[in-house]
C-alpha cells in the first residue's frame, strides 16, 4: 500500500500571499490531520477532516482552513502569509478516525515565507 | 485543552545501554498514546503506542508503560543501537469522540555514543 503523501513538498511564499497544500492519505483511510512543526513550538494539531466534514480544529487563527474531498484527498490553506507561518506541514491519515487510532505521517511540505 | 511535558529534551546514552523518556498528561480523558521517532530531515514514524486500558506494551526492544493515576508514560529503548539516534516524540488523545488530535510532548533528542 502506497504511504501518504503530499505535495508540494517545498513552497516559498511572499508575505501577504496565500497558499494551497494538498495530501493523499494511504488507500481507505478517512480520516485526515494537518500539523505545523516548527523548532519552537514544536508539533501541533490544526485540524482533522472525516468524511469531507471538519471535525476537530485547533488554536490556529482562521487564516488556516482546510477541505476534503469524496475521495478523502485533502487540501490545507493559508492565507495573508505571515513571516511565522514558516514551517513543516505535516498531515497524517487514519483508517477510521477516532476509532482506530494510529495516525501515519506524510513526508509533510516545507513552506518558507519571505 | 490537553499539554504533554516530555523530558529529558536531550539524551545522549552509550550504544547497547537503556534509554528511557518520560511524557505527562494533564487531561485524565486522554486514552490513546503514541510514540513517534522522527529521523533528520524525516516523517514521523508511529513506533509504538498503548492505550489506557493496558498498563505496558512491548515490541521487540521498545517498551511502553502507563500510569494513569500519576497520568504519565514512558518509552523505554533495550540494547540502543546507532540507528536509534532521532528525536522522539510522545502524544496523547482523546479518541472517544470530538477528539482534538495528537497533543505532542516537545521532544526528546536521542544520542547513541558508540
Amino acid at each position: 500500500k502506497a504511504g501518504v503523501t503530499q505535495t508540494p513538498r517545498y513552497l516559498i511564499k511572499t508575505r501577504g500571499q496565500q497558499v494551497t497544500l494538498s495530501c493523499s492519505p494511504i488507500s481507505g483511510h478517512r480520516s485526515v490531520s494537518w500539523y505545523q512543526q516548527t523548532p519552537g513550538q514544536g508539533l501541533q494539531f490544526l485540524f482533522e477532516y472525516f468524511s469531507e466534514t471538519q471535525r476537530n480544529k485547533g488554536n490556529f487563527p482562521g487564516r488556516f482552513s482546510g477541505r476534503q474531498f469524496s475521495n478523502s484527498r485533502s487540501e490545507m490553506n493559508v492565507s495573508t502569509l505571515e513571516l511565522g507561518d514558516s514551517a513543516l506541514y505535516l498531515c497524517a491519515s487514519s483508517l477510521w478516525g477516532t476509532l482506530s487510532y494510529e495516525q501515519y505521517f506524510g513526508p509533510g511540505t516545507r513552506l518558507t515565507v519571505t | 485543552g490537553e499539554n504533554v511535558e516530555q523530558h529529558p529534551s536531550t539524551l545522549s546514552v552509550q550504544e547497547g545501554d537503556s534509554a528511557v523518556i518520560k511524557c505527562t498528561y494533564s487531561d485524565s480523558a486522554s486514552n490513546y498514546f503514541p510514540w513517534y521517532k522522527q529521523e533528520l530531515g524525516k516523517r514521523p514514524q508511529l513506533i509504538i503506542d498503548i492505550r489506557s486500558n493496558v498498563g505496558e506494551k512491548k515490541d521487540q526492544r521498545i517498551a511502553v508503560t502507563l500510569n494513569k493515576t500519576a497520568k504519565h508514560f514512558s518509552l523505554h529503548i533495550t540494547e540502543t543501537q546507532p540507528e536509534d539516534s532521532a528525536v522522539y516524540f510522545c502524544a496523547a488523545m482523546y479518541s472517544g469522540g470530538g477528539a482534538d488530535g495528537l497533543t505532542f510532548g516537545k521532544g526528546t533528542h536521542l544520542i547513541i555514543q558508540p
